[in-house]
């Protein structure tokens, strides 16, 4: 596509509810990342995919969030029995490069979570 | 730890004056970006800086680095009304993927 898809736009869970969210990034692009950023702040990373395989996980907050990107294009961040402290939008972003993006990364819009 | 600071967080100004956003790091890297963020939107890329010296312009935006210094600019020329908007320094690590995000600038521009 022309631009990376993220869904849903939107999203409400009642705590303890499991949560997926979906990046469809742009066609061919090697690299994808996720990102949360709470409300008012920057975004803090949280994992980095370079094809299928996951090359750094080290910034997911607990072992309640786990992602994937089975086929090395589509990715789902998925959050197990989610607390509050997880509503936050949750940026995905795509890089033609496998590393350091010296063309800049592309965002999507990004999935905002609230979790009640 | 790589840490990135941005100043200021907050600036009210009014069109046609000139301002500069810094953005601080504190250790070594090659790779700065400059995003920004319209309210409810998702990050734009406005800039890659890979080298020290390096300065990109765009319009009334002009980025530049510093990496003995470990500091970035992005200067604003003669503002308008539609460069209001939260602006973000990120900063690639040696060491692996990461960026690492400076808090953001929130410029609100007057008529």
């Amino acid at each position: 596509g022309a631009g990376v898809s993220q869904s849903p736009r939107y999203k409400v869970a009642k705590r303890g509810q499991d949560v997926a969210l979906r990046c469809d990034p742009i066609s061919g692009h090697v690299s994808l990342f996720w990102y949360q950023q709470a409300l008012g702040q920057g975004p803090e990373f949280l994992t980095y995919f370079q094809n299928e395989a996951q090359l750094d996980k080290s910034g997911l907050p607990s072992d309640r969030f786990f992602a994937e990107r089975p086929e090395g294009s589509v990715s789902t961040l998925k959050i197990q029995r989610t607390q509050q402290e997880d509503s936050a939008v949750y940026l995905c972003a795509s890089s033609p490069f496998a590393a350091g993006g010296k063309d800049g990364y592309t965002f999507g819009s990004g999935t905002r979570l609230t979790v009640v | 730890e790589l840490k990135v600071e941005q100043n200021p967080l907050f600036l009210s100004m009014q069109e046609g004056k000139n301002y500069t956003i810094y953005c601080n790091y504190s250790t070594t890297s090659d790779r700065l970006y400059w995003y920004r963020q319209d309210p409810g939107k998702s990050l734009e890329s406005l800039f890659v800086l890979l080298s020290n010296g390096a300065v990109k312009q765009e319009g009334r935006l002009m980025a530049s680095l510093d990496t003995k210094a470990r500091l970035s600019t992005l200067h604003i020329t003669a503002a308008v009304h539609d460069l209001s908007a939260t602006y973000f320094c990120a900063v690639g690590m040696d060491s692996n993927y990461q960026l690492i995000w400076g808090a953001g600038t929130k410029l609100i521009i007057k008529p």
